[in-house]
């Protein structure tokens, strides 16, 4: 069975710090998501992240995959108030069906 | 956006009533999904499509049931509402392919349906 670990759960940061988001899962994949959540809204895309090795950046935030660690990291880099938010991790089961298993979310809290 | 909309987005109801909610998309993308967002839970799966008629199970199925019966259509029903089915319902779409083209197979969300159960 297909599970997702985040840690930490909860981060508070202050704004300029970087900091970096974890995510393990426990069964082969080869396709890892970052979704963001804003308080009381919908989620939304972040990165795609398919491949062994794989980085995406977007902003003040970087993605990488390690599938053979079974392992993602969200880092972010000087952060700013704007950042605060929900980030959670989805990974795409390969069983041959088509779900996705999602983490329980780091709820991050950045300060001025 | 991905046109993706929701049927309510608030609900009140009782114990022992049926709720259905509605998820509309207009990508005409292959797989749709319902999953319940509660604290500490994140995201949990409660059933998915892969086609028309096509559904099956999540992690968190019981006392749900779903049915499409058109591509741009996926129902959640709530036969006998209970206070534990109290959540936050997302319906999401994506069309997953095997090629490596970025972005092809993320998810998008709908904006959510508040779901009170008394």
């Amino acid at each position: 069975e297909l599970k997702v670990e985040q840690n930490p759960l909860f981060l508070s940061m202050q704004e300029g710090k970087n900091y970096t988001i974890y995510c393990n899962y426990s069964t082969t994949s080869d396709r890892l998501y970052w979704y963001r959540q804003d308080p009381g809204k919908s989620l939304e895309s972040l990165f795609v992240l398919l491949s062994n090795g794989a980085v995406k950046q977007e902003g003040r935030l970087m993605a990488s995959l390690d599938t053979k660690a079974r392992l993602s990291t969200l880092h972010i880099t000087a952060a700013v108030h704007d950042l605060s938010a929900t980030y959670f991790c989805a990974v795409a089961s390969t069983s041959g069906t088509y779900k996705y298993i999602f983490g329980t979310g780091t709820r991050l809290k950045v300060l001025a | 956006d991905a046109g993706i909309t929701q049927s309510p987005r608030h609900k009140v109801t009782e114990t022992g009533t049926p709720v259905t909610l509605r998820c509309h998309q207009t990508e005409n993308h292959r797989y749709m999904y319902w999953y319940r967002q509660d604290p500490g839970h994140g995201l949990r799966l409660i059933h998915y499509s892969y086609g028309v008629k096509d559904t099956d199970k999540g992690e968190v199925s019981d006392g749900y049931s779903v049915s499409r019966s058109k591509t741009e259509d996926f129902l959640l029903t709530l036969e006998s509402a209970t206070s534990s089915q109290t959540s936050v319902y997302f319906c999401a779409i994506s069309e997953r392919s095997d090629s490596l083209a970025p972005n092809t197979d993320t998810q998008y969300f709908g904006p959510g349906t508040r779901l009170t159960v008394l």
